[in-house]
């Protein structure tokens, strides 16, 4: 199956802070969804973005398809982007499920 | 509107029991998937509904795994004989449309601990 692999696994930041999260992939994207997971479970849709960047308030997401990878930007982080970030494009062979990556846990701390 | 909702939050049960998860999804929506979450991983597919019928199922683990959706809308998994391995949490996600253009939105799930 198609690879999804996400960096860095782990990520501590102070209030304030900016960061960069990565996605690549294996094989060709025609849907890719970025998710943060709660610390109460909840996966929460926080971009779909195939191909290009899109920007929701203090998020941005970009995906470079021909290079394989997308990225994460978390600006003037606050402690309630804490969780897990995750990374998931559909597998070709498996109808229209996601494969997920292992996942970004991110903790910020005031 | 409502998001995906499902039952129970969570669920205890002992080794070999029968337990049925169940997952009420967007209204609307027509494509029904579940997942299997366990400590830190990402979620792992199971099996995919288009409508009542099951388009995949080539994740479920083994035939101890059923899922139904017989009206289209609410869906059943049901899993027999549960093992601890089974212990995880479930997640259900629902979409407007099968394809690439739809995306999933994920209800917050179940959490199975066998004993």
């Amino acid at each position: 199956g198609i690879q999804v692999e996400q960096s860095p696994p782990d990520l501590i930041l102070q209030e304030g802070a900016n960061s960069t999260l990565r996605c690549n992939f294996s094989d060709s994207v025609n849907n890719l969804q970025w998710f943060h997971q709660n610390p109460w479970g909840q996966l929460i849709n926080l971009f779909y973005i195939p191909s290009g960047t899109k920007q929701n308030g203090r998020l941005s997401a970009t995906t470079v398809a021909t290079e394989r990878y997308s990225l994460l930007y978390i600006s003037s982080s606050q402690t309630t982007d804490s969780g897990v970030y995750f990374c998931a494009r559909r597998e070709a062979n498996s109808g229209y499920a996601l494969n997920f990556g292992k996942g970004t846990s991110l903790l910020v701390t005031p | 509107g409502a998001g995906v909702s499902q039952t129970p939050s969570n669920k205890v049960t002992e080794k070999g029991k029968y337990v049925e998860l169940r997952c009420d999804p967007i209204s609307g929506h027509t494509a029904l998937y579940w997942y299997r979450q366990s400590l830190g991983q990402g979620p792992e597919f199971l099996i995919y509904f288009q409508g009542t019928g099951a388009a995949d199922d080539s994740g479920l683990p083994n035939d101890r795994f059923f899922a139904v959706r017989p009206e289209g809308s609410v869906s059943t998994l049901k899993i027999q004989r549960t093992e601890r391995g089974d212990s995880a949490v479930y997640l259900c996600a629902s979409s407007l449309r099968s394809g690439d253009l739809y995306e999933q939105y994920f209800g917050p799930g179940t959490r199975l601990t066998v004993t």
